[in-house]
């Protein structure tokens, strides 16, 4: 099955700094990716996504990057905000139309004022 | 729009009791529903998904099951809880494009 590993566990960054998380995924079949913010005690809510035919999204502070060839996708989170604190939850699909995500163990994020 | 409900938020049970829980999406027709658990700082583990009414797949085995008796209705359910049952679970619906939206969950302790 799918295999998705993701990096860091934890970061911290100072406000207005940048944040990056990385995840790479085993199955090159594998069409779609999201990423879902968790606040504590909160619903996971997707935040950005992209899929294989795009190499780069961005939403206002928010951009994903995605190489296909080498199997990894990054989460770019620019001018932190004490607001970005959470976990942060990256996914595959398993590919060839299934319905299912594999989500990372999830990164969690500390924005220090 | 699409919204999607969970209930109870909150769940206290002795070991051994039974368990339900209930999701309901509105605002679309043939959702595929996913049940998902959260244990306390980890991650989610996929429990059930389903693309139909009575069209239900089990991902792990345990002593929980999964009911579908209407297309927008979803329910897990128990007949007798573990202490290790305890966590937060989270109901999921999709469509087609694969993007999954999740209810707000209900937490459940089980002592």
């Amino acid at each position: 099955g799918e295999n998705v590993e993701q990096h860091p566990s934890t970061l911290s960054v100072q406000e207005g700094d940048s944040a990056v998380i990385k995840c790479t995924y085993s199955d090159s079949a594998s069409n779609y990716f999201p990423w879902y913010k968790q606040e504590l005690g909160k619903r996971p809510q997707l935040i950005i996504d992209i899929r294989s035919n795009v190499g780069e999204k961005k939403d206002q502070r928010i951009a994903v990057t995605l190489n296909k060839t080498a199997k990894h996708f990054s989460l770019h989170i620019t001018e932190t905000q004490p607001e970005d604190s959470a976990v942060y939850f990256c996914a595959v699909d398993i590919g060839a139309g299934s319905y299912q995500l594999t989500f990372g163990k999830g990164t969690k994020l500390s924005v220090i004022p | 729009s699409q919204t999607i409900h969970q209930w109870p938020a909150t769940l206290v049970q002795p070991v051994g009791s039974p368990l339900s829980l209930e999701c309901t999406v509105e605002g679309t027709s043939n959702p595929n529903l996913y049940w998902y658990r959260q244990a306390a700082g980890r991650g989610l583990q996929l429990l059930f998904y389903s693309i139909g009414i009575d069209q239900i797949s089990s991902e792990v085995p345990q002593n929980l099951s999964a009911s579908r008796p209407q297309d927008r209705q979803f329910i897990l359910s128990s007949k007798k809880l573990l202490l290790s049952d305890s966590g937060f679970y989270l109901c999921a619906w999709s469509v087609m494009t694969g993007t999954q939206y999740f209810g707000p969950g209900t937490r459940l302790t089980v002592l």
